[in-house]
Parts: structure tokens; C-alpha cells; sequence
């Protein structure tokens, strides 16, 4: 069975630092997601793509944030300079197309643990 | 008031009870309501799915929704310690933006 996969599965790092996340999707989605879940609460939205397009960045912290998806397959967000705040889930979502959640099922990879000391 | 309020327990029961989660919300524009279950240190999957209200039955689980009381709930007969892992509710109004609940950590205890 197809799957999104992520690496790396964990990362620590001291403020400051930059990280770098990578997913690739399930071969042949479009459309591509990265989500934030801290500890104890619901993933949230942080960017979506369709295809190489950003379609969504309005909760993506630019200032320190950045995502890309090159040649819309896989997809790099990057964190410069991590902040203790940052200590999250990084997950990644796929989908065929945009659309509604019946028809263009959105599925996750395992996530990126971020620790930042 | 967030947008979708979820307990998020820890909900302990023993196994071969019924297990009643639910989630309320406040957004009327929400018409497909999702249930999600994440294990540890893994990834949500997407588990049960409704669209507007009504009830859905997949082998032991059954979703229901009123949105009159804009009120879901998931129910998981004759739980099994599998089912240990933190159940998500998510929301949307048709577009593929999804709104989740903080998610109930359910422990089944054999």
C-alpha cells in the first residue's frame, strides 16, 4: 500500500539552528500538505500546495518558515532560526486533487518529532 | 471559543465495553465531519467519514452527527486493546480545508 513518508522521523536541535523536513507524497497526489501538531492538540495547517503552487500559506511563519515542492513531487520545510516554540509534529498530508474531504481523502505520513533545546 | 471542542481525556475502559467520543463545534458552515485515530508516534488515519447529519455504521464503529446541536459523536463497540490510540474529530465546509478537535487518548484495558 502506497505511503507518504517523511524523514527524518526525529530531530533535536538547539534555537537557533536551522532544520529541514522532507516528504514525498503517494505517487500521483497533487496536492500536498504540511501540518503542525503540538503536543496534546489537533494538526494544523501550515502550508498546502497544488502541484509546485502554493495555494495556501496564510498560518506558515514566514519570517522563519519556508516550504517548497520544486518540481511538484516532493517537498522540503525548512525552519531558520528554530525557536523553543517550534517543538512539534511536522506532519505531511497528501491527496489526489483539492477538493472535498470525501472525495480527495487526505493521508499522513508518521511525522517529523521536533525537539528544540 | 475555538472552532471544534474535543475532551482530551485520557478515556480509560475495559475492553469489550462501548466507547462513546464526541466533539462539538460552532462553525454551521460545517458539513463533512471525520474521524480520525492516531497511534503513537504515528501519523492520523482517516477512520470514519459522514457527510450533513445522520449515522454511519463500519463494522464496529458507528459516527453520528447532529448538527442541529452541532454535536458528533464516534461509538466503538466491543473495544479491543488495538483500539488504544488517540481518536481525532475534524471538521470542513466543503472545501479540503480540515479543521481537527485536540484529540481523546483512549486506553483500552484488557
Amino acid at each position: 500500500e502506497a505511503e507518504v513518508a517523511q524523514s527524518p522521523r526525529y530531530k533535536i536541535t538547539e534555537k537557533s539552528q536551522a532544520v529541514a523536513f522532507w516528504c514525498d507524497p503517494i505517487s500521483g497526489h497533487a496536492t500536498l500538505y504540511w501540518y503542525r501538531q503540538i503536543l496534546g492538540q489537533g494538526p494544523e495547517l501550515l502550508v498546502q500546495f497544488q502541484d509546485e503552487s502554493v495555494v495556501d500559506d496564510s498560518q506558515l511563519p514566514k519570517d522563519r518558515f519556508s516550504a517548497e515542492r520544486l518540481k511538484g513531487v516532493d517537498s522540503t520545510l525548512k525552519i531558520q532560526p528554530a525557536e523553543l516554540g517550534d517543538s512539534a509534529m511536522y506532519l505531511c498530508a497528501s491527496s489526489i486533487q483539492q477538493g472535498t474531504p470525501l472525495t480527495d481523502t487526505q493521508y499522513f505520513g508518521p511525522g517529523t518529532r521536533l525537539t528544540v533545546l | 471559543q475555538k472552532e471544534v471542542e474535543q475532551d482530551p481525556g485520557p478515556l480509560s475502559v475495559p475492553e469489550g465495553a462501548i466507547v462513546s467520543l464526541n466533539c462539538t463545534y460552532s462553525n454551521s458552515a460545517f458539513q463533512y465531519f471525520m474521524w480520525y485515530r492516531q497511534y503513537s508516534r504515528k501519523g492520523p488515519e482517516l477512520l470514519m467519514y459522514t457527510y450533513s447529519s445522520g449515522n454511519k455504521e463500519d463494522g464496529r464503529f458507528t459516527a453520528q452527527v447532529d448538527k442541529s446541536s452541532k454535536y458528533i459523536s464516534l461509538f466503538i463497540r466491543d473495544s479491543q486493546p488495538s483500539d488504544s490510540a488517540t481518536y481525532l474529530c475534524a471538521m470542513s465546509a466543503g472545501d479540503d480545508k480540515i479543521i481537527f478537535g485536540k484529540g481523546t487518548r483512549l486506553h483500552i484495558l484488557p
